[in-house]
């Protein structure tokens, strides 16, 4: 399978405690993506990644939440003291960034996180 | 103000119905425009671009009107496979190259 892989499929936790998810893009694609989806809602984007540098971080990305992608490749994203309102579907995208499908952009299948 | 706006339906049609979505759009730097497909529980899919000449595949129309800030979706022929949220998607040019997404339509193919 050479789309975008997520892990885990399925987070539950305890308020407070700290979390962390990974997302693999598809491999020639130098830019990644962010996104949080609520019940009901369209997902919503968090941050960006062009190749390993952070370029564009959403306001609703409080100071418990850390993204990288150290090498270009693969991203984690971790929440510090999780909290009840962080409960949602964490999506991953990435695209190619050139051409005319330069913002095609091609979704993992998430992780659900659930704090309790 | 949301970037995009659709009514979330839902609609519920007969197989071999035609079915259109519309959605509006905010901010006229806006320069792609997509509709994606999400099943419950799934992640959302691409089903298409849409440019400004219209574009079509299969039994999918997708029209972009950027006078009005309107984009559309036509479904011809529904079957019960099409049964699904659709999402409409822009999104802006250079450095800023997050999608914004709708609430998304929701859609019912009835045997």
């Amino acid at each position: 399978d050479t789309g975008v892989s997520q892990d885990p499929r399925h987070k539950i936790t305890k308020r407070g405690q700290n979390v962390t998810f990974r997302c693999d893009p598809i491999s020639e694609h130098n830019r990644l993506y962010w996104y949080r989806q609520t019940l009901g809602q369209g997902p919503e984007f968090l941050t960006y990644f062009q190749n390993e540098a952070q370029l564009e971080k959403s306001r609703l990305l409080s100071d418990r939440f850390s993204a990288e992608r150290p090498k270009g490749s693969f991203s984690t994203l971790e929440i510090q003291r999780t909290e009840q309102g962080d409960s949602a579907m964490y999506l991953c995208a990435s695209s190619s960034g050139s051409g005319r499908a330069y913002n095609e952009q091609f979704f993992g299948p998430g992780t659900r996180l659930t704090v309790l | 103000r949301k970037e995009v706006e659709q009514d979330p339906g839902p609609f519920n049609v007969p197989e071999g119905a035609t079915v259109a979505f519309n959605c509006t759009y905010s901010n006229s730097a806006s320069q792609s425009f997509f509709w994606y497909r999400q099943d419950c529980r799934k992640e959302p899919k691409l089903l298409m671009s849409v440019y400004s000449s219209g574009n079509e595949d299969g039994r999918f129309t997708a029209q972009l009107n950027r006078a009005s800030q309107y984009i559309s979706l036509l479904i011809r022929d529904s079957k019960l496979s099409d049964s699904a949220t659709y999402l409409c998607v822009v999104g802006k040019l250079g450095g800023a190259n997050n999608l914004f997404f709708g609430t998304g339509t929701r859609l019912t193919v009835i045997p």
